[in-house]
């Protein structure tokens, strides 16, 4: 069935970092990717997405491109801030969704210190 | 525009107990989602209505978990008798409709409430 593995954390950074979270995805066809963010004691919240093959996603200096050659969408930033610890979901929506149903990976746990 | 709420944000139980949570989803939103997000994992989906049906339950332990939409708005979550296994965080999602989004692709985007963290001695 459909799912999505991404990478195993706790990821910690020093502000001003690189970071990249991988993810892979086992899907048929061409599903809907997404990157979820959610911050301590908040809900999980959508930080972006793309719906086709070289879909580039971008929000808050936060990138992923999906690739179908390699069922990838790793997420970057190029320099980490404190403010972005988190937790960092990757998610699919399969693209015969009628059902609109989503699903997630386990989340990668990251902690920028300063 | 308000949220997805939820409440209690936190309850302790003795297993055996049961406990119920409650969501109210954002105005409008036709799809509501209970999921279940055990420490370390990424959310599962238990049951999702559309208005006041159910379209999805078949990952919804049927013997203790039980749902209910009756007006199509807001929703509640029960579990009788908990078990220590039950202890997770249960996450409510909302969303305008089902597939076939206006967004592009087939999805429409989820907003999650801030959860309850259920925690069974």
């Amino acid at each position: 069935g459909d799912s999505v593995t991404q990478m195993e954390g706790p990821v910690t950074l020093s502000e001003e970092a690189f970071l990249t979270i991988n993810c892979t995805y086992t899907a048929t066809g061409y599903p809907s990717l997404f990157w979820y963010v959610q911050y301590p004691g908040e809900g999980l919240q959508l930080l972006l997405k793309a719906t086709k093959a070289d879909d580039k996603g971008s929000n808050k200096g936060f990138e992923a491109t999906y690739r179908k050659e390699t069922t990838s969408f790793h997420l970057e930033k190029g320099s980490v801030q404190v403010s972005d610890s988190a937790v960092y979901f990757c998610a699919l929506s399969p693209s015969t969704n009628t059902g609109n149903q989503f699903y997630f990976g386990t989340g990668t746990s990251l902690t920028v210190i300063p | 525009e308000a949220g997805v709420a939820q409440s209690p944000r936190y309850k302790i139980i003795e297993k055996r107990q049961s406990v119920a949570f409650w969501c109210n989803p954002i105005s409008g939103h036709a799809t509501l989602y209970w999921y279940q997000q055990i420490l370390g994992q990424g959310p599962k989906l238990l049951i999702q209505f559309q208005n006041n049906g159910v379209v999805d339950d078949s990952q919804l332990p049927k013997d203790r978990f039980s749902a209910e939409r009756l007006k199509g708005v807001d929703s509640t979550l029960k579990i009788q008798p908990a078990k220590l296994e039950d202890s997770a965080v249960y996450l409510c999602a909302s969303s305008l409709d089902l597939g076939q989004g206006l967004s592009g692709g087939s999805y429409n985007e989820q907003f999650f409430g801030p959860g309850t963290r259920l925690t069974v001695l």
